[in-house]
This record gives C-alpha cells, sequence and structure tokens, in this order.
C-alpha cells in the first residue's frame, strides 16, 4: 500500500517561494505507469489541482498558476517536489500530493483519479 | 473551462438513501471519479470512472451518469458518512487538466 507524505515550512512570507516534499513509500514512484500530483485546498473551500509529473519528467500544469508553479521529481529519492513562486495571502491552503492513475489504450492515454493522497500540510502565507 | 455544479449541501436521516448529483455540460460523455473527505481529513476516492467502486469502499456506494448529470447514491446511509463529496472529470479543453465540482455536504440528520 503506497503511502504519501508531504512536508516543508508551514509559514512562508508573502513574495517568497513556498516549497514542498512529497515522500513517497510501500513503492517505488517509477513503479506502475502513474502520475504524480499536487493539490491544494483553502479553508472552507473546495479542491484546486496545481501540476502534475510523470516519472519521465513530463509535467501538465494549471495554466492560471502555470507562470509560478514548478513541480519536479526525484527518483533515486523517491520523492516529487512542488515549488511555487511570489505567493500571496490568496495561496494559504492545505496542500496535498496525490497519486494519479491515467486510463491507459493501446496507443494513447487519458488523465483518470486520484486513487493515494498525502494526508495535507498547511501552509501559511503572512508576514 | 469546464465547470461542474454540485448542491452544497445534502440532508439525509439515518437508513435511508442519500442521492449527490454532479451537473456539466454532456458529463455523460466524461468519466467522473468520486471523493468523500471528513473533516481534518485528506479524501478518499469512493467511485471511480463513473460506477467503479475501489476496495474497501461499502457496497452502499454506487454511482451512475448519464446526459448532463452524475449521481453518486449513498444508500442505508450511516452517521459515519457524513462528510463532503467531490465529483472530478478531466477536461482537455480546460485550463486545469483536472476539474473538480465544489463539494457537497452530506448531513445525516
Amino acid at each position: 500500500q503506497v503511502q504519501l507524505q508531504e512536508s516543508g515550512p508551514g509559514l512562508v512570507k508573502p513574495s517568497q517561494t513556498l516549497s514542498l516534499t512529497c515522500t513517497v513509500s510501500g513503492g517505488s514512484i517509477s513503479s506502475g505507469s502513474y502520475y504524480w500530483s499536487w493539490i491544494r485546498q483553502p479553508a472552507g473551500k473546495g479542491l484546486e489541482w496545481i501540476g502534475r509529473i510523470y516519472t519521465s519528467g513530463s509535467t501538465n500544469y494549471n495554466t492560471s498558476l502555470k507562470s509560478r508553479v514548478t513541480v519536479s521529481v526525484d527518483t533515486s529519492k523517491n520523492l516529487f517536489s512542488l515549488k511555487l513562486s511570489s505567493v500571496t495571502a490568496a495561496d494559504t491552503a492545505v496542500y496535498y500530493c496525490a497519486r494519479e492513475s491515467p486510463r491507459y489504450f493501446y496507443d494513447s492515454s487519458e488523465p483518470g483519479y486520484f486513487d493515494s493522497w498525502g494526508q495535507g500540510t498547511l501552509v501559511t502565507v503572512s508576514s | 473551462s469546464y465547470v461542474l455544479t454540485q448542491p452544497p449541501s445534502v440532508s439525509v436521516a439515518p437508513g435511508k438513501t442519500a442521492s449527490i448529483t454532479c451537473g456539466g455540460n454532456n458529463i455523460g460523455t466524461k468519466s467522473v471519479h468520486w471523493y468523500q473527505q471528513k473533516p481534518g481529513q485528506a479524501p478518499v476516492m469512493v467511485i471511480y470512472y463513473d460506477t467503479d467502486r475501489p476496495s474497501g469502499i461499502p457496497e452502499r456506494f454506487s454511482g451512475s451518469n448519464s446526459g448532463n448529470t452524475a449521481t453518486l447514491t449513498i444508500s442505508r446511509v450511516e452517521a459515519g458518512d457524513e462528510a463532503d463529496y467531490y465529483c472530478q472529470v478531466w477536461d482537455s479543453s480546460s485550463d486545469l487538466l483536472f476539474v473538480f465540482g465544489a463539494g457537497t455536504k452530506v448531513t445525516v440528520l
């Protein structure tokens, strides 16, 4: 049973860069054909997808955040990371990492569902 | 971008059936996934690909999807089913690859 665990600073100053890491245990991040995503949730609000990465390094981002977001992977350490630059109070949220299982066809694939989630970590943007 | 519409809240008595809708333009042509989120916890998938249940999810949870509405049905509701429920699809034309509904709070009376 794969487990995901977010880590990183809980407090970030405005205009600085938010950096989080998601450590994957119970299996290799490179095994299977999964994508690895970041999702956030402001207090009392819904879920917002931020971006995802495949172990090849291929990424997709939420267009509204794309200019500020970088998702990377370190297969040797079995983890993936999120960097969000120029943060404001609007970026205050619980940040989740999650594993996505795509649907594969004989010659293509399409995005799927999130079958494993980290417990989430609260990041507050404040001076 | 693609929009998913959920009712903010649904109330149901124990032992009864709760139906949570997720509306979207021709959502019946998309695959819909459902998540349950209890306070202070991460979401847990309860239905994937419209109707499939992950192992460990009770048979009381079922899903359907047709036309402009997908529905999550919880039969014989228990107190432990009280939670927020989110629907999710992917949309290639959207600004964000994955779209979530705003969530429905299920209250067990």
